[in-house]
């Protein structure tokens, strides 16, 4: 029941900015967009996340569609380092519990 | 740079038992939070903690599960009675704010036998 969804999978040569997209068409008007990765079996790390505006930081960017339905992130110049399982992630309530889902998000494999 | 500590890397229980994981959030953090990863699934919410109280849960925290901050440091999540589906990796993450980003310790592996 994720809220999100993402390709399962992405190659990405060593170098060269990798795109990763999320849809999110049923994001209510105050909920955030997150973007975390896993490396391994490590705790989730944050990268960014946005409400309406493109945001970039010193990890990445970001890009929020004006309908805010979809997203994507952008690792500018993708290294070996940055393989790992990306997650899109909102939240959202629903019969009283809170529900954060990181789905199965994207596995990113940077090739040398 | 400031992190989440957790303790014990890895927690062997029996069945039945009660078990307690403890976290050390980023000092100046004032949201908390435990999520879990079974292997090779996904990580799922579990709670949230704001104020010395659980702001949010998933359906997934039932009544077998409590959350303490017992000093100014600590965050703990206690399984009361344990079961083999509750083998998995816990993460404790701490927040400055609800909307903030959350940074997560190393984890925690619990193996029910």
């Amino acid at each position: 029941d994720a809220k999100t969804t993402q390709p399962p999978s992405m190659d990405c040569a060593e170098g060269r900015a990798a795109n990763l997209p999320c849809n999110h068409s049923t994001i209510s008007g105050n909920e955030y967009v997150y973007w975390y990765r896993q490396i391994h079996s490590q705790g989730p790390q944050y990268i960014i996340h946005g409400l309406k505006n493109n945001e970039t930081n010193e990890m990445a960017s970001l890009i929020i569609t004006e309908d805010r339905k979809s997203s994507t992130l952008i690792l500018p110049h993708a290294t070996l380092r940055d393989t790992a399982v990306y997650y899109c992630i909102v939240r959202w309530k629903a019969g009283g519990y809170q529900k954060v889902t990181f789905g199965t998000g994207t596995k990113l494999q940077v090739i040398p | 740079e400031p992190e989440v500590t957790q303790t014990p890397s890895h927690q062997v229980t029996q069945m039945g038992q009660e078990v307690i994981l403890r976290c050390v959030p980023i000092s100046n953090h004032l949201y908390f939070y435990w999520y879990r990863q079974i292997l090779g699934q996904k990580v799922e919410f579990l709670v949230s903690f704001y104020n010395n109280e659980i702001s949010e849960k998933s359906e997934i925290f039932d009544d077998q599960f409590s959350v303490e901050r017992p000093d100014g440091s600590n965050f703990t999540l206690k399984i009361r009675s344990t079961k083999l589906e509750d083998s998995a990796m816990y993460f404790c993450a701490s927040s400055e704010g609800r909307n903030y980003e959350q940074y997560f310790g190393p984890g925690t592996r619990l193996t029910v036998t």
